[in-house]
């Protein structure tokens, strides 16, 4: 069955440092992949997307991911913090409609002062 | 450009009734998708419409159903609500649902059954 793993629930950093939340895929081929962003009372926001081509992709607010086949890994990133980054992030695949994604469990991010 | 938009906010409900959360996508575009977002989980496809046809279906009972209008508003019905249902109700446009196609997400139904 197709599905996303994102392994870690909780993850605080502190403001300034740096992030790194993982995002592992099971399918049957190469899906496209995506990171979304939802703060509370809102909908989810798309950071970025990864169809094909260069495999370190850019995004929204500084924020960028690498899709690594090998790992069925497709990790997002971000060199420096901001407080205002503390939301909820979802990782998420399909490979026949964007509409019939499927979401990893999200990983809460907490941003220290 | 407007962007998806949902009603009402918050629902509550009681168990074995029926709920009808609306949406309005954004103008063009002739797909949506909805999907449950229960506490501490990510989202899950119910079903998905393409110029008013259903388009594809999750893991979702026939109680589940959804009208999609030529006006770009859509609806998703539950009938004989249970209290699992309880959950965050999203909503989501895209021009074509295409493989390259980008969502744009409403801000979500809180339903609560009782």
């Amino acid at each position: 069955a197709q599905s996303v793993t994102q392994p870690d629930i909780h993850i605080t950093v502190s403001e300034g440092a740096s992030l790194e939340l993982r995002c592992n895929y099971s399918y049957g081929a190469t899906p496209y992949l995506f990171w979304y962003v939802q703060s509370p009372g809102q909908g989810l926001q798309l950071l970025l997307k990864y169809f094909s081509g260069d495999t370190l992709v850019q995004g929204i607010k500084g924020f960028e991911a690498e899709f690594k086949r090998s790992q069925s890994s497709f990790n997002l990133r971000k060199p420096s913090v901001h407080w205002s980054d503390a939301a909820e992030y979802f990782c998420a695949a399909h490979n026949t409609n964007a509409g019939k994604s499927t979401f990893g469990d999200g990983t809460t991010l907490t941003v220290k002062p | 450009e407007t962007g998806v938009t949902q009603s009402p906010t918050h629902l509550i409900k009681t168990r074995g009734q029926q709920v009808t959360l609306r949406c309005s996508s954004q103008s063009g575009h002739n797909t949506v998708s909805w999907y449950q977002q229960a506490l501490g989980q990510g989202p899950q496809f119910i079903f998905q419409y393409y110029r008013e046809e259903e388009n594809g279906r999750g893991n979702f009972p026939p109680r589940f159903s959804g009208l999609q209008f030529p006006n770009y508003s859509s609806e998703l019905n539950v009938n004989a609500l249970e209290l699992d249902d309880s959950a965050l109700y999203l909503c989501a446009s895209s021009p074509s649902g295409g493989v390259t196609d980008t969502q744009y997400f409403g801000p979500g139904t809180r339903l609560t059954v009782l």
